[in-house]
């Protein structure tokens, strides 16, 4: 069974940072390209960032370019989102997703809730 | 970046009823269309990809159609689990673009 547990959300002041973890299991981790999407409160998703299995591509939305690094350690079936600079706006619902044929999001996990406020 | 639209925003109907969303992307997509469905609180869920192709698991009751920048997602006979709202998403290029979702409630 396809499994994604993203952790480490919470409450962070403007100005700082937070890194995002997300445990894949049930799948062979290390062929499939992730993706972050997000969800602020009360509002529709929004697509953060992409990594290809081998992290030879990598995308991010202008939104959060320059702020945001999205990594993996396939050794460890790891997806990570180290998130610099948090702003308001950025406060949301993370969810980690697999990437599956026709660069869907197949599987999704629980999602974990950043909140920036002072 | 390619602009999704959908229509209604929201709608309400009943158990049985057939209900059909829309989907409009700013530019030709072909079809690299997929359809989440979202319930309070829980993760977004694929039901379809490709405009038309269910996602294994998902009951036959929900269909899509459509290519290039017109689509819809119908369900034939609502369900009370169907209550829920849904999203069109295009995956044709980056940034990968969600419409803003139509919400779904009884009637």
């Amino acid at each position: 069974e396809v499994q994604l547990v993203e952790s480490g959300g919470g409450l962070v002041k403007p100005g700082g940072s937070l890194r995002l973890s997300c445990a894949a299991s049930g799948f062979t981790f290390s062929s499939y390209s992730m993706n972050w999407v997000r969800q602020a409160p009360g509002k529709g998703l929004e697509w953060v960032s992409s990594i290809s299995s081998s992290s030879s591509y990598i995308y991010y939305a202008d939104s959060v370019k320059g702020r945001f690094t999205i990594s993996r350690d396939n050794a460890k079936n790891s997806l990570y989102l180290q998130m610099n600079s948090l702003r308001a706006e950025d406060t949301a619902v993370y969810y980690c997703a697999r990437e599956g044929g026709d660069s869907t999001s197949d599987y999704w996990g629980q999602g974990t809730l950043v909140t920036v406020s002072s | 970046d390619i602009q999704m639209t959908q229509s209604p925003s929201s709608l309400s109907a009943s158990v049985g009823d057939r209900v059909t969303i829309t989907c409009r992307a700013s530019q030709s997509i072909s079809s690299y269309l997929n359809w989440y469905q979202q319930k309070p609180g829980k993760a977004p869920k694929l039901l379809i990809y490709a405009a038309s192709s269910l996602q294994s698991g998902v009951p036959s009751r929900f269909s899509g159609s459509g290519s290039g920048t017109d689509f819809t997602l119908t369900i034939s006979s609502l369900q009370p689990e169907d209550f829920a709202t849904y999203y069109c998403q295009q995956s044709y290029s980056t940034p990968p673009t969600f419409g803003p979702g139509t919400k779904v409630d009884i009637k």
